[in-house]
């Protein structure tokens, strides 16, 4: 089983910076990376696949790279509503798919 | 629009069993796998079981199977989760999501339901 270990596990940035969430396999998933966003209370939120291809009405802002071991989830001006948790998720081997533990994103 | 509507949660005693169900519209479900991925209270996600668009294949994972089984029902629009042995670490809110494929394997979930709270406890 892949482990996906997501750092850090909360990240504090004031609105209008930038944030940088990381994301490493224990062995390589080639670009086969999803990111999602979770709010209290609803439902995860398809960001990005392909480790690096946004979804559909995903705002710029949110670019994703890497690939084989190491990924990153960038934000660029932070706005109010992207203060949420972010899960990483592989599906190059599986079963089983397996997420990071998530990085909560809050205001500083 | 993609609407998936989660139902069936709720308090059940260690050892017992709950089916969950997940309708789905704003697509042509038989054409799509479709998954259940669960979160414990405050914790993160976990995999739980995934299974093709026709029915035909299903995967579990390790902690669920031999209790749990995933079904559909393609003429009206709705997946199935039937869980037996139910156990104190299998409380959490079990969300349905669609697949972007229609067959199993290597891809991504879009988009997901709110979910419902399936609490095991006695």
């Amino acid at each position: 089983e892949i482990v996906m270990t997501q750092s850090p596990a909360t990240l504090s940035v004031s609105p209008g910076e930038r944030a940088t969430l990381s994301c490493r396999a224990s062995q390589s998933v080639s670009s086969d990376l999803a990111w999602y966003q979770q709010k209290p209370g609803q439902a995860p939120r398809l960001l990005i696949y392909g480790a690096s291809t946004r979804a559909t009405g995903v705002p710029a802002r949110f670019t994703g790279s890497g690939s084989g071991t190491e990924f990153t989830l960038t934000i660029s001006s932070l706005q109010s509503e992207d203060f949420a948790v972010y899960y990483c998720q592989q599906y190059n081997k599986w079963p089983p798919y397996t997420f990071g533990q998530g990085t909560k994103l809050e205001i500083k | 629009e993609v609407q998936l509507l989660e139902s069936g949660g709720g308090l059940v005693q260690p050892g017992g069993s709950l089916r969950l169900s997940c309708a789905a519209s704003g697509f042509r479900f038989s054409n799509y796998a479709m998954n259940w991925v669960r979160q414990a209270p405050g914790k993160g996600l976990e995999w739980v079981s995934s299974i093709s668009g026709s029915g035909g294949r299903t995967h579990y994972a390790d902690s669920v199977k031999g209790r749990f089984t995933i079904s559909r029902d393609n003429s009206e629009s709705t997946l199935y989760l039937q869980m037996n042995g139910l156990r104190a670490d299998d409380t959490a809110i079990y969300h349905c999501a669609k697949d972007i494929y229609s067959s199993l394997g290597g891809n991504w979930f879009d988009p997901w339901g709110q979910g419902t709270l399936v609490t095991v406890s006695s």
